[in-house]
């Protein structure tokens, strides 16, 4: 059974443009959640989707957005890129219950 | 809010000798936890995970880990380290029920010597 599957898997954007991030979980999974790994912030939860809906949501910015579709696939969007923004992010899918997450290879956005 | 603390954000080991990551963790209701490994350029990889059952929990790789409620841990061990367990270690927990995010831990880097 095929993995989590994330593209780009590199990015390179400038300060102030937005940037849509794309992530096909194993298939029969429902849950999607994404994460933002920086060296300094570590692991942060953004957001999570079930049947097309966010279920949960972390502490960030409006300019962090996703959604997912019928398919179970999702996108998540940064408008208004900064700086601060580089990192890996990485997309993680489940059942479900969410207890047991597999996370893709992530997808590297430097920002300049 | 729960939160986990992961002590030495780097652990060097010889190969062949004990390897030993701690993890202590706060949850307001009794917590899942999970232990993931994270090779350079790579993704996250599920290692083993607490869900209430035995509090000793085997993972994959020869790991296991032990839940540990009055000390509020989930420590990490494996009895003989490999070259190839070289890599990034991060402790998580959740709620689980309708919060299913993960809070993960700093992390930990193991070093293996030969």
């Amino acid at each position: 059974k095929a993995g989590v599957t994330q593209t780009p898997r590199y990015l390179i954007k400038t300060r102030g443009q937005q940037v849509t991030l794309s992530c096909s979980p194993i298939s029969g999974h429902r849950s999607v959640s994404w994460y933002q790994q920086t060296p300094g912030q570590g692991l942060q939860f953004l957001f999570e989707y079930f049947s097309e809906t966010q279920r949960n949501k972390g502490n960030f910015p409006g300019r962090f957005s996703g959604r997912q579709f019928s398919n179970s696939r999702s996108e998540m969007n940064v408008s208004t890129l900064e700086l601060g923004d580089s990192a890996l992010y990485l997309c993680a899918s489940s059942w479900g219950t969410g207890l047991e997450q597999y996370f893709g290879p992530g997808t590297r956005l430097t920002v300049t | 809010a729960q939160s986990v603390t992961q002590l030495g954000s780097h652990v060097s080991v010889s190969e062949g000798a004990l390897v030993l990551l701690r993890c202590n963790y706060s949850s307001s209701v009794p917590p899942y936890l999970f232990w993931y490994v994270q090779y350079p350029n790579q993704g996250l990889q599920l290692l083993l995970k607490y869900t209430s059952a035995a509090t000793l929990v085997k993972g994959i790789n020869g790991f296991e880990a032990e839940f540990k409620k009055s000390e509020t841990s989930f420590h990490l061990t494996k009895p003989s380290a490999h070259m190839s367990d070289a890599a990034e270690y991060f402790c998580a927990v959740s709620e689980g029920g309708s919060n299913y995010k993960l809070t993960f831990g700093k992390g930990t880097l193991l070093t293996v010597n030969p």
